[in-house]
C-alpha cells in the first residue's frame, strides 16, 4: 500500500513569490492535514481537509491556503513568501471522519521550502 | 487553545527504561492522545494511541491519568535506533478540533 506522497521534495524561492505544494494521500484516506516544522516551533497545525472541504485551520495568516480535490489529492498555497516561511511542510492523511479526537496519522516525508 | 507542555531533551543509555511526559490540559472529552516518533529528514511515525488508564503495544506503553491532563510514553529497554524527537498530540478542546503537537523531546540514547 503506497504511503502519502509528497511533492516536490525541495524547493527555494525568493521573498516575494508564491508556492504550491502537493500531497496525494493513503488510497481511501479522506483527511488530509499540513504541518509546518521549523526549529523554533516545532510542528504547526496548518489546516485540514475533508470530503473537499476545510474544516479546521491553525493559527496562520490568510497567506497560507490549502484546497482538497474530489481524488482526495491535496495542495497548500503559500503567497508572497516571506524568510520566516522556511520550513519542512508535512502532510499527513488519516480515516479521521468526526471532529474531535485525532485517530492515527500517516506522514508524507516533507517538503523542504527554503525562501531566500 | 490548548497547550501541551513537553521537556525539550532527554539523555539514557542503551537498554534503560525512558519515560516522557506530556502535559495538556482543556483535553476534550473525546481526545485520544497520540505520540509519534521523528528521525531527522523524515515525518512523524505512530507509536502509541491511548484515552486513558495504560495501553502497551510491542514497541511502547502509554500511562494516563484519571484527570486525563497528562500522559507517559514509556520505552522500555531502550537502543541507539531510538534516538529521535517524540511528540505527544491531543485534539484542542475547542469545538473545531484542532490538532496541537507538543514541541518534541529529543532524546539521545548513549552506547
Amino acid at each position: 500500500k503506497a504511503g502519502v506522497t509528497q511533492t516536490p521534495r525541495y524547493l527555494i524561492k525568493t521573498r516575494g513569490q508564491q508556492v504550491t505544494l502537493s500531497c496525494s494521500p493513503i488510497s481511501g484516506h479522506r483527511s488530509v492535514s499540513w504541518y509546518q516544522q521549523t526549529p523554533g516551533q516545532g510542528l504547526q497545525f496548518l489546516f485540514e481537509y475533508f470530503s473537499e472541504t476545510q474544516r479546521n485551520k491553525g493559527n496562520f495568516p490568510g497567506r497560507f491556503s490549502g484546497r482538497q480535490f474530489s481524488n482526495s489529492r491535496s495542495e497548500m498555497n503559500v503567497s508572497t513568501l516571506e524568510l520566516g516561511d522556511s520550513a519542512l511542510y508535512l502532510c499527513a492523511s488519516s480515516l479521521r471522519q468526526g471532529r474531535m479526537g485525532t485517530g492515527e496519522l500517516f506522514f508524507g516525508e516533507g517538503s523542504r521550502l527554503t525562501v531566500l | 487553545l490548548a497547550k501541551t507542555t513537553q521537556p525539550i531533551s532527554m539523555d539514557s543509555y542503551e537498554g534503560q527504561e525512558v519515560n516522557i511526559t506530556c502535559s495538556h490540559n482543556n483535553i476534550a472529552t473525546n481526545d485520544y492522545i497520540t505520540w509519534y516518533q521523528q528521525f531527522p529528514s523524515q515525518g512523524p511515525r505512530f507509536i502509541i494511541q491511548g484515552y486513558k488508564t495504560k495501553v502497551t503495544n510491542e514497541v511502547a506503553s502509554l500511562f494516563i491519568p484519571a484527570d486525563r491532563k497528562s500522559s507517559t510514553l514509556s520505552l522500555p529497554r531502550v537502543s541507539l535506533s531510538d534516538t529521535a524527537v517524540y511528540y505527544c498530540l491531543v485534539g484542542d478542546g475547542g469545538s473545531q478540533g484542532n490538532l496541537i503537537f507538543g514541541k518534541g523531546t529529543k532524546l539521545s540514547v548513549k552506547p
